[in-house]
């Protein structure tokens, strides 16, 4: 079956670095995703890989090993607004959509 | 400012009823989704168009029902055959149901609870 595992729950120190791994398995693999979500509203896209690689965009960087089938989110100079789940999607061979359960990260002042 | 607006935010529903959700977009994408989102668990595919008049079964069909008679609207009802309806439900959209960096915009969201 296709499994996407995610930490349930996270906690990092406002001003910090925290890493959110996300691991794969699914029958193919077209490109993987992250999305933010606030609490009660509406997921936001983050990032996009599908290459091996770091791919870097302010804050956020999101890395992948598709040999691994590995890949992570780093979030740099956590802020309180950083609050939020972040979830992990693989894009499989049939161009469908494969989400994780989410990592809540919670973040202290 | 273009978007995905859901309604109703919030929804309260008798056994027995069905209700129907509504989904509007003015981004002008062709593809259109409907997921549902229940704790601990990663958001699971109800159904999704890629063009009007469309659409296809996801995961999770089994009692709810789309149409897509416009490229902006694409209604959920979930049916008194859904035996676990109380849930967050997600419209999403994207230029093209296609491959490639396939971003999506979601709604806020519709959080039905039945009594």
């Amino acid at each position: 079956g296709q499994n996407i595992d995610q930490p349930t729950e996270m906690t990092a120190t406002e001003g910090a670095i925290v890493q959110i791994n996300c691991t794969y398995q699914t029958s193919g693999f077209n490109g993987l995703f992250w999305y933010q979500q606030h609490a009660g509203e509406a997921p936001t896209f983050l990032s996009y890989n599908v290459l091996d690689g770091l791919e870097e965009k302010g804050r956020f960087s999101s890395f992948l090993s598709r040999s691994k089938g590995y890949s992570y989110l780093l979030l740099k100079e956590l802020q309180m607004k950083d609050s939020a789940s972040y979830l992990c999607a693989v894009m499989d061979s049939n161009y469908q959509l494969i989400w994780g359960a989410g990592t809540k990260l919670i973040i202290k002042p | 400012d273009g978007g995905i607006t859901q309604s109703p935010k919030y929804l309260f529903r008798k056994e027995g009823q069905n209700v129907t959700l509504s989904c509007e977009q003015n981004l002008n994408h062709d593809a259109m989704y409907w997921y549902r989102q229940d704790p601990g668990q990663g958001l699971r595919l109800i159904y999704y168009s890629q063009i009007v008049n469309d659409f296809q079964k996801g995961d999770i069909a089994e009692g709810y029902s789309v149409s897509r008679e416009k490229k902006e609207s694409f209604p959920l009802t979930v049916t008194s055959a859904q035996k676990n309806p109380t849930a967050f439900y997600l419209c999403a959209s994207s230029i093209d149901g296609g491959a490639g960096a396939n971003v999506l915009t979601f709604g806020a969201g519709s959080r039905l609870t039945v009594l």
